[in-house]
């Protein structure tokens, strides 16, 4: 079965200084993983994701991710962060256990994102 | 455009009670999915649908839980003899289509249901 860790409850940075949300994923073949981050009282909005070609992937508001097959890490980055992206972030990877009859996403537990001015 | 609507944004109720949460999914997305997050955690996968259908249920806790997309556009998730330990947010997504290329899902803002 897959699954994603987020081992950072919350990250705290300053505004300005760059920012990284750390995702790990354990899966069976190739893996399609994203992230998501979650406002107050506001549904899950789609950052970016990663299913093939570049390492490297530019996403909404600045943020990007790099893929890292050895590691099976999925970390988030920003280069200066804003108090305005201070949020919840989701991690998730496809789910593959049953077959491609559907897009189901395994989510990580989230990773508290505050900056501070 | 519209996005995903949920309704009600909140539902609080009594233990032993049947509700009823609605899902109003984007235009033209065929493919539909429930989650449910607990507090302090991330989304779990209930329900997917392809159009009318339920092509995979194997999410949904146990047989209190069903959920019915009758039209392959508004979705609801109905819960009989509620316990308390069914309180959470309860979110809906919607993609243009499943199978084997991906498209991304758009979630709704969640309904909040709160069991007494």
């Amino acid at each position: 079965a897959q699954s994603v860790a987020q081992p950072e409850d919350q990250v705290n940075v300053a505004e300005g200084n760059p920012l990284t949300v750390k995702c790990t994923y354990s899966v069976s073949g190739n893996p399609y993983l994203f992230w998501y981050v979650q406002y107050p009282n506001r549904g899950l909005q789609f950052l970016l994701k990663y299913i093939t070609g570049d390492n490297l992937v530019k996403g909404s508001y600045g943020f990007e991710a790099e893929f890292n097959k050895s590691q099976t890490s999925f970390h988030l980055k920003k280069p200066s962060a804003l108090v305005s992206d201070s949020a919840l972030y989701f991690c998730a990877v496809r789910d593959t256990t049953h077959g491609y009859a559907g897009n189901m996403l395994t989510f990580g537990g989230g990773t508290r994102l505050m900056v501070k001015p | 455009g519209a996005g995903v609507s949920q309704t009600p944004s909140n539902k609080v109720t009594e233990k032993g009670k049947y509700v009823e949460l609605r899902c109003d999914p984007i235009s033209g997305h065929t493919a539909l999915y429930w989650y449910r997050q607990s507090l302090g955690q991330g989304p779990e996968f209930l329900i997917y649908f392809q159009g009318t259908g339920a092509a995979d249920d194997s999410g949904l806790p146990n047989d209190r839980f069903f959920a019915v997309r009758p039209e392959g556009s508004v979705s609801t998730l109905k819960i009989q003899r509620t316990e308390r330990g069914d309180s959470a947010v309860y979110l809906c997504a919607s993609s243009l289509n499943s199978g084997s290329s991906y498209n991304e899902q758009f979630f709704g803002p969640g309904t909040r249901l709160t069991v007494l």
